[in-house]
């Protein structure tokens, strides 16, 4: 079955640190993205980044660049994403998905078909 | 960015009724467009790729179509189960971005 579990949620305090995990099963880990997306509560979706674990090649929106990390490790099959010094503004839920993909007619399109539960990081 | 906009923000419906509802790219993105369903309390679910095509195991209900800066998702029959937010997401340049979303209510 394919699954990608998430870690629990957080509370934390503005400053601190977190890495919250993305435990993937059911299928080769590296052959497809991972994407991260951010929902703040009672909002909508945010697209924050992908990384491809076969080489931790990353995207960031410049909504987040410079202020999270994506990693990846393949021996655990396991994605992370993490902040070295947390904002109340981080406060929402964390979706890790996979990225599926196929090729059209001039490039390849992608779109998210395996989701984790979402992790929540309340920072106060 | 690419700014996507979805119409209307919420509407209300009844089971059996049909729903569409559409999303705008502030410059063309050929087809490269997914749909997502969010029940209450629940990850986003994909429901269509590239713009039409459908995701295995997704009722035959749901239809997308467009190309370019116009794009819509329709729902032929509401079920009870389709009362959820749909969001778009461009693929086409990154950042990729998603629509506001579109609320669909009882």
């Amino acid at each position: 079955e394919l699954r990608l579990v998430q870690s629990g949620a957080e509370v934390k305090k503005p400053g601190e640190s977190l890495r919250i995990s993305c435990k993937a099963s059911g299928y080769t880990f590296t052959n497809y993205w991972i994407g991260w997306v951010r929902q703040v509560p009672g909002k909508g979706l945010e697209w924050m980044g992908r990384i491809d674990p076969r080489d931790s090649y990353t995207n960031y929106s410049p909504s987040v660049q410079g202020h999270v990390t994506f990693s990846a490790d393949k021996s655990i099959t396991t994605a992370y994403l993490q902040w070295s010094s947390l904002k109340a503004s981080d406060t929402a839920i964390y979706y890790c998905a996979r990225y599926r993909s196929h090729y059209g007619s001039e490039a390849y399109y992608y779109y998210m078909d395996v989701w984790g539960k979402g992790t929540t990081v309340i920072v106060s | 960015d690419i700014q996507m906009t979805q119409s209307p923000f919420s509407l209300s419906a009844s089971v059996g009724d049909k729903v569409t509802i559409t999303c705008r790219a502030s410059q063309s993105i050929d087809n490269y467009l997914n749909w997502y369903q969010q029940r209450p309390g629940k990850a986003p679910r994909l429901l269509i790729c590239a713009a039409s095509s459908l995701e295995g195991g997704v009722p035959s209900r749901f239809s997308g179509s467009g190309s370019g800066t116009h794009f819509s998702l329709t729902i032929s029959s509401l079920q009870p189960e389709d009362f959820a937010t749909y969001y778009c997401e461009q693929n086409y340049r990154t950042p990729w971005t998603f629509g506001q979303g579109t609320k669909v209510e009882i």
